[in-house]
């Protein structure tokens, strides 16, 4: 069975300077990786997404990704944050071939100006 | 911009209570689900649902819980006999194939509180 690990549970940082949220995983089989935004009292939104092909996956808000198939790794990074980025952000794996998405517990993103 | 939409958006209900909590996907997506959130733990899956059957459910989805589409727009969560523990947000989603490559898109959710 397929399982998310993300470490930090909140991560503070100044608006305009960078950040990383970082995600790990673990499978035995071929997996598919997704990075969710929720902001505060609305659902969950597919931010990004690894499916095959380029290891680096990017959004239309900034965001980027790397798949690391050695490290089990699938970090979120972004180079510039901003207020607007204060959300809490769900790492998910699924496995090849299955619909359900397993979600790490998730990593609030509180931009300070 | 089309959305899911869940209904009510917060239901109280006394333990032993059957409860029902509503949502309406996508008009033109084919795979419902049903997710669970417990306050401070992980977004966890419970079922799809797909030409009016399950097509996978977790170890959670036990016999107090049930899925339906009662109509053309509706997908519904039926808990028979709430617990204490069934206290969490739930999150319903569609998308309009099955593989989960596709998109699945989440409503706002429905925070149960069980007393």
């Amino acid at each position: 069975a397929q399982s998310v690990t993300q470490l930090d549970s909140q991560v503070p940082v100044f608006e305009e300077a960078p950040v990383e949220l970082r995600c790990n995983y673990s499978s035995s089989v071929s997996v598919y990786l997704f990075w969710y935004v929720q902001y505060p009292n609305q659902g969950l939104q597919l931010l990004l997404k690894y499916l095959s092909g380029s290891t680096l996956v990017e959004s239309i808000n900034g965001f980027e990704a790397e798949f690391n198939k050695s490290q089990t790794s699938f970090h979120l990074r972004k180079p510039s944050v901003h207020i607007s980025d204060t959300a809490e952000y769900f790492c998910a794996v699924s496995e090849v071939g299955y619909q359900k998405v397993t979600f790490g517990i998730g990593t609030k993103l509180q931009v300070i100006p | 911009e089309p959305e899911v939409t869940q209904t009510p958006s917060h239901q109280v209900t006394q333990m032993g209570q059957e409860v029902i909590l509503r949502c309406v996907p996508i008009s033109n997506h084919l795979y419902f689900y049903w997710y669970r959130q417990i306050l401070g733990q992980k977004v966890e899956f419970l079922v799809s649902f797909y030409n009016n059957e399950i097509s996978e459910k977790s170890e959670i989805f036990d016999d107090q819980f049930s899925v339906e589409r009662p109509d053309g727009s509706n997908f519904t969560l039926k808990i028979r006999s709430t617990k204490l523990e069934d206290s969490a947000m739930y999150f319903c989603a569609s998308s309009p194939l099955a593989s989960s490559s596709y998109e699945q898109y989440f409503g706002p959710g429905t925070r149960l509180t069980v007393t």
